[in-house]
């Protein structure tokens, strides 16, 4: 059964600061993976999906990395903003076209002005 | 072009009682799946319809049951509601078509209260 760790499970950072957010996953054998941020009581809100052949996507101030063989995926965002309070959710894909989501419970990250 | 739209969008119930909660999908979008997501945890898979039939299911009692319309909107139903059932219930749609970027559209998600 695939498992998905997300560390920390909470951080505050100053405003400013670049936040590195980590995702562990046990069994290297995934397809695509997909980050998410979830504002309190709503929906989840998609930032990047990485797919099986690439190791990293961008937008914006956003990029997340993907190794595979290591397990593991990091979301970096940098120069953090207040509005970038939110719990950031990562999601693994198990194999070519399932799209049964596997999550780990988050990262809540508060940017304090 | 509408995104993914769910109701209600907060609902509260008594134990032993049954409920209901919709979903309509993306345009375009013919693939539904709900996910049961409890406080401070991830969403949890409870099952996928494509075609008005089940075509996977997570881990969740028969309790939780399901239904696919021919217009691909869906419906989660919840029988004997207990305390535990108490969360936040997301719907996911996509295309069924396999290809390498099968990605999921999520809803707002419907808030359930068993009191």
């Amino acid at each position: 059964k695939q498992e998905v760790t997300q560390i920390p499970a909470a951080l505050s950072v100053p405003e400013g600061e670049n936040l590195v957010l980590n995702c562990s996953f046990t069994d290297s054998a995934i397809y695509n993976l997909q980050w998410f941020r979830q504002d309190p009581g709503k929906g989840l809100t998609s930032l990047l999906l990485i797919q099986s052949s690439q190791r990293e996507q961008t937008s914006g101030r956003l990029n997340a990395s993907l190794d595979k063989s290591s397990g593991r995926s990091t979301l970096y965002i940098a120069a953090s903003q207040p509005g970038d309070s939110a719990t950031y959710l990562c999601a693994v894909y198990p194999d070519y076209g399932n799209n049964r989501l596997a999550f780990g419970k988050g990262n809540q990250v508060v940017v304090i002005p | 072009d509408a995104g993914v739209t769910q109701s209600p969008t907060h609902l509260i119930k008594t134990r032993g009682q049954q409920v209901t909660l919709r979903c309509s999908p993306k345009s375009g979008h013919d693939t539904v799946s709900w996910y049961q997501q409890a406080l401070g945890q991830g969403p949890q898979f409870i099952f996928q319809y494509y075609e008005e039939e089940e075509r996977q299911r997570g881990n969740f009692p028969d309790r939780f049951s399901g239904h696919q319309f021919p217009n691909y909107s869906s419906e989660l139903n919840v029988n004997a509601l207990l305390l535990g059932d108490s969360a936040l219930y997301l719907c996911a749609s996509s295309l069924w078509v396999s290809s390498s970027y099968n990605e999921q559209f999520f809803g707002p998600g419907t808030r359930l209260t068993v009191l």
